[in-house]
């Protein structure tokens, strides 16, 4: 069974449009870390931001923000005002205490921004 | 401070042939790791390395895919014979320590494009 589930597969919206992108999570360990990945079209998967299973409080950086909630188990990931810029595939994953070295991403969900 | 380089960016090889994957992390980062990312599926684990030593290798499909990290440097991922299922991207990552550490993170290369026909 998939460990993280990213339903959206794609996702078009006009720029400026607030715009959420889902991820739901399975582990029967009470100790994990979250993560979103961006991947631009130069490929490389880009770092966003880590969230351990212990810190449940909302998280803002700028245009983004994370919603950790144990009880859906889900993180899911909202671009505020978005632009051009912020089309790109992104990956949401997880990994757990018994190795944390190992992730598990979702199959990722692709952000179309038109101008 | 350069990053993840993999090499080559693509490549097409036909099924029944060898390809070697090229991954350079970044210097000092002992810990190596693989991935691939297959049909527009989620990224998978292949393998963890820690210097020259695979630490953790649940990942790799089948005796077709062979890794190796001479010198705790650069790290190759050798599929023979490539087989038409293997197309796919193929991720390397390096970080400085375990990722268990509060403070590591992991970078990611750009990837290689296998496509195999």
């Amino acid at each position: 069974a998939q460990k993280v589930t990213q339903a959206q597969t794609e996702i078009s919206v006009v720029e400026k449009e607030d715009v959420t992108l889902d991820c739901v999570y399975e582990t029967r360990d009470t100790t994990y870390y979250l993560f979103w990945y961006k991947q631009p079209p130069s490929g490389e998967l880009v770092f966003l931001i880590r969230r351990n299973s212990f810190d449940e409080q909302n998280e803002i950086s700028g245009r983004y923000s994370w919603n950790f909630q144990k009880s859906t188990s889900s993180f899911n990931f909202t671009i505020t005002a978005s632009q051009v810029v912020d089309s790109a595939v992104y990956f949401c994953a997880l990994s757990e205490i018994r190795d944390f070295n190992k992730f598990y991403f979702g199959s990722g969900t692709k952000l179309n921004v038109k101008p | 401070e350069a990053g993840v380089t993999q090499f080559p960016s693509h490549s097409v090889i036909e099924k029944g042939q060898t390809v070697t994957l090229r991954c350079d992390p970044i210097s000092g980062h002992d810990n190596l790791y693989w991935y691939r990312r297959v049909m527009g599926k989620e990224i998978k684990f292949l393998l963890h390395f820690v210097k020259e030593s695979k630490q953790d290798e649940s990942g790799m499909p089948n005796n077709r895919f062979l890794a190796e990290r001479t010198g705790g440097t650069y790290s190759t991922l050798k599929v023979q014979p490539a087989e038409l299922e293997d197309s796919g991207v193929y991720f390397c990552a390096s970080s400085q320590d375990k990722l268990a550490r509060m403070n590591t993170e992991a970078f990611f290369g750009q990837g290689t494009r296998l496509t195999v026909v």
